[in-house]
């Protein structure tokens, strides 16, 4: 079975500064790839995916990730992060080519501080 | 923009007692899925549903637990005697496709007395 490994629980930023969130996962195939996030009170919302082709993949609100298959990883960036950004970030995966649920990491809170 | 619509937002049930989740996937959508998230816990899969059967459960979803689409829009998750620890919120999402990126309602958050 797959698992998702994040291993930042709580972020703290001041606005402006670069976010980068770590995400590992563990899974003999091929897998895809996203990035959740979950603002205050709100539903999860997909902020990016990757299923194949370039590996550095763009999101929403200024967001990217890079896929490293020989790391297994799938990190989240944003070079310049706003206080609206505070939430709770979730990467999660789904092997490829069969219908599968998805695995979340455990989350990232991020703090933004204006 | 289409989304998956959950009712009620919140429900507060005594030990015991049934409750039915209701969820309304994206119309377009073929996969169903119920998840939940225990307070500062992880997100965790229950259920995912296909061409009217259930296609995959995780060990949570035991036999207390069930899942009906009863008709074209709707698409339930009953628990038949709820347990203090089923308290979470519980969301429903549904994709195109079956590894697609699922799109994932607002949430119902449970709570057992």
């Amino acid at each position: 079975a797959q698992s998702v490994s994040q291993h930042n629980h709580h972020v703290i930023l001041s606005e402006a500064a670069s976010l980068e969130l770590g995400c590992n996962y563990s899974y003999g195939g091929t897998v895809n790839l996203f990035w959740y996030v979950q603002y205050p009170g709100q539903h999860l919302q997909l902020l990016l995916k990757y299923f194949s082709g370039d590996p550095l993949v763009k999101g929403i609100k200024g967001f990217e990730a890079e896929f490293i298959k020989s790391k297994f990883s799938f990190n989240l960036r944003k070079p310049s992060v706003q206080w609206s950004d505070t939430a709770e970030y979730f990467c999660a995966v789904i092997p490829r080519g069969s219908a599968r649920q998805l695995t979340f990491g455990s989350g990232t809170q991020l703090t933004v501080l204006p | 923009e289409p989304e998956v619509t959950q009712t009620p937002s919140h429900q507060v049930t005594q030990m015991g007692q049934e409750v039915i989740l209701r969820c309304v996937p994206i119309s377009n959508h073929l996969y169903f899925y119920w998840y939940r998230q225990i307070l500062g816990q992880k997100v965790e899969f229950l259920v995912s549903f296909y061409n009217n059967e259930i296609s995959e459960k995780s060990e949570i979803f035991d036999d207390q637990f069930s899942v009906e689409r009863p008709d074209g829009s709707n698409f339930t998750l009953k628990i038949r005697s709820t347990k203090l620890e089923d308290s979470a919120m519980y969301f429903c999402a549904s994709s195109v496709g079956g590894n697609t990126e699922a799109f994932f309602g607002q949430g119902t958050r449970l709570t057992v007395v």
